[in-house]
C-alpha cells in the first residue's frame, strides 16, 4: 500500500533542477509532500486534492496525475536548504475515509 | 505559537518497563496520529484519532496503547517494550484527517 517514490537518493549541484516521482497502486484522493532534514520533524510542503492540479511556491512545484496515480515534486534552481529527505504521502479511499500512507522518502543532497 | 509538543526527546528503557511518550497540540486539531520511523521503511502510521474519545490502529499497531481523554493530548503507550520497537516516533496532528499534518519535533526510543 506504501506509495513508491523514485529516484530513492540524488546528488545535486547548487542551481540545478530535480524530480521526485510517487506513484501509487491505489486510485487516491490526495497527494502530500513533506521535508525532513536530519534530525527533525518532517515539514509539510503542499497537497495536492485534484487530479490535474500542480501547486508551487517559490521554486519548488508539485503536479498530480489521478489517472495515472501518480505526483512529481520538482525542484528548481537548487539551494542548499533544499537538502533533506522528501516524503509523499497518498490518500485514499479506506472505509469510507480518507487514510495517507506514506512513502520511503527520497534523499536529496545538494552540494555547493 | 502553533505547535505539537513531545516528550521525552529521548528515551533508553528495558525491556518490559511500560513507558508513555506524551503528545500535546495547541490548535484545536482534531486528527492525530502516532508514527515510527526506520531507515528505509519511512513513516509508518501506528494508531490515530479522529477526536475525543475515538482512536483506531494504523498500519502497525502491535505492542502499542493510545487514549484520546482531552482533544489537545494524544499519549501512546507501550506497555511492555521489545527491542523491535526501538525506533524514532513522532506525533503529528491536522485539522481533520486527510489534511496537511504538523509534526512534533520526535521522540527516540532504545529498548535493550
Amino acid at each position: 500500500q506504501q506509495p513508491v517514490q523514485s529516484p530513492q537518493a540524488v546528488i545535486l549541484r547548487e542551481g540545478e533542477d530535480a524530480v521526485i516521482n510517487c506513484s501509487s497502486s491505489k486510485a487516491l484522493y490526495s497527494v502530500h509532500w513533506y521535508r525532513q532534514k536530519h534530525g527533525e520533524a518532517p515539514i509539510f510542503l503542499m497537497i495536492l486534492l485534484k487530479g490535474g492540479e500542480q501547486k508551487g511556491h517559490d521554486k519548488i512545484s508539485a503536479s498530480f496525475n489521478e489517472k495515472k496515480q501518480q505526483s512529481s515534486l520538482y525542484l528548481t534552481a537548487s539551494q542548499l536548504s533544499y537538502s533533506g529527505t522528501y516524503f509523499c504521502g497518498t490518500g485514499f479511499n479506506s472505509g469510507g475515509y480518507q487514510k495517507v500512507t506514506f512513502g520511503t522518502g527520497t534523499k536529496l543532497q545538494v552540494i555547493p | 505559537e502553533a505547535q505539537v509538543t513531545q516528550n521525552p526527546r529521548y528515551l533508553i528503557t528495558v525491556t518490559g518497563k511500560k513507558l508513555t511518550v506524551t503528545c500535546s497540540q495547541n490548535m484545536n486539531h482534531e486528527y492525530m496520529s502516532w508514527y515510527r520511523q526506520d531507515p528505509g521503511l519511512g513513516l509508518r502510521q501506528i494508531y490515530y484519532s479522529m477526536n475525543v474519545e475515538v482512536t483506531d490502529k494504523g498500519d502497525v499497531p502491535e505492542g502499542y496503547k493510545v487514549s484520546r481523554k482531552e482533544k489537545r493530548n494524544f499519549p501512546l503507550i507501550l506497555e511492555s517494550p521489545s527491542p523491535n520497537q526501538t525506533s524514532l516516533y513522532f506525533c503529528a496532528s491536522s485539522l481533520s484527517r486527510g489534511l496537511g499534518a504538523f509534526f512534533g519535533q520526535g521522540t527516540r526510543l532504545t529498548v535493550v
